[in-house]
């Protein structure tokens, strides 16, 4: 077990333009979960999955923003036309199927939107 | 709805000092509580956590409470060195929810 990987690490884009992010969680995980933090700011929920179903979603999640988990397993979050209010750290977290577990961080996606 | 406020939002102290964060949440409806560390530009690393039943976890030089009526929960680190500077964050799981409500963070600097 790695733990929960992101891809990619890094990512510098110009405004306008679409992005997609990756997230494996650990193995036998099947509650995911997105979170954004921006600049001196604690991170915030987006949306979450359980196994394949994404079961709430953040108002901070506008319509350019979509997020899949389509075998239950990887997920991913695009941004379409990005905008520099976007640029941000996008943490994926996973867990166990209790709400009440401890959810496992990645080491985020920083994104810069120029 | 759950929100979650660390005081102070820095924090500078010498070497060798014992120093308390503070953390206040609004419900006391809760799953647990925990306390990360984040390092500049990096991911979250997980210190303690503490289930609503529990009142304290200690690890090391590291101790949380929990209060949960009154909604306060303190990290206690003893004997701060350099290598403590870093944002500890406060974290609630709110019962019925699963999503994670933080704190915006404290802000930590331990001068040699």
């Amino acid at each position: 077990d790695t733990g929960v990987s992101q891809n990619p690490r890094h990512k510098i884009t110009k405004r306008g333009q679409n992005v997609t992010f990756r997230c494996d969680p650990i193995s036998e995980h099947n509650r995911l979960y997105w979170y954004r933090q921006t600049l001196g700011q604690g991170p915030e929920f987006l949306t979450y999955f359980q196994n394949e179903a994404q079961l709430e979603k953040s108002r901070l999640l506008s319509d350019r923003f979509s997020a899949e988990r389509p075998k239950g397993s990887f997920s991913t979050l695009e941004i379409q036309r990005t905008e520099q209010g976007d640029s941000a750290m996008y943490l994926c977290a996973s867990s166990g199927p209790g709400l009440q577990e401890t959810q496992y961080f990645g080491p985020g996606t920083r994104l810069l939107v120029l | 709805k759950q929100e979650v406020t660390q005081i102070p939002a820095a924090l500078s102290v010498p070497e060798g000092e014992n120093l308390v964060l503070n953390c206040s949440f609004t419900d006391s409806a809760i799953y647990n509580l925990q306390w990360f560390r984040q390092d500049p530009g990096k991911g979250l690393t997980s210190l303690l956590l503490i289930q609503s039943s529990q009142r304290e976890q200690t690890s090391g030089r590291l101790n949380a409470s929990l209060d949960k009526s009154s909604g306060r929960s303190t990290l206690y680190i003893a004997a701060s060195q350099p290598g403590d500077s870093a944002t500890y964050l406060c974290v609630v799981n709110s019962l019925g929810g699963g999503k994670l409500i933080f704190g915006q963070g404290t802000e930590l600097s331990v001068k040699p």
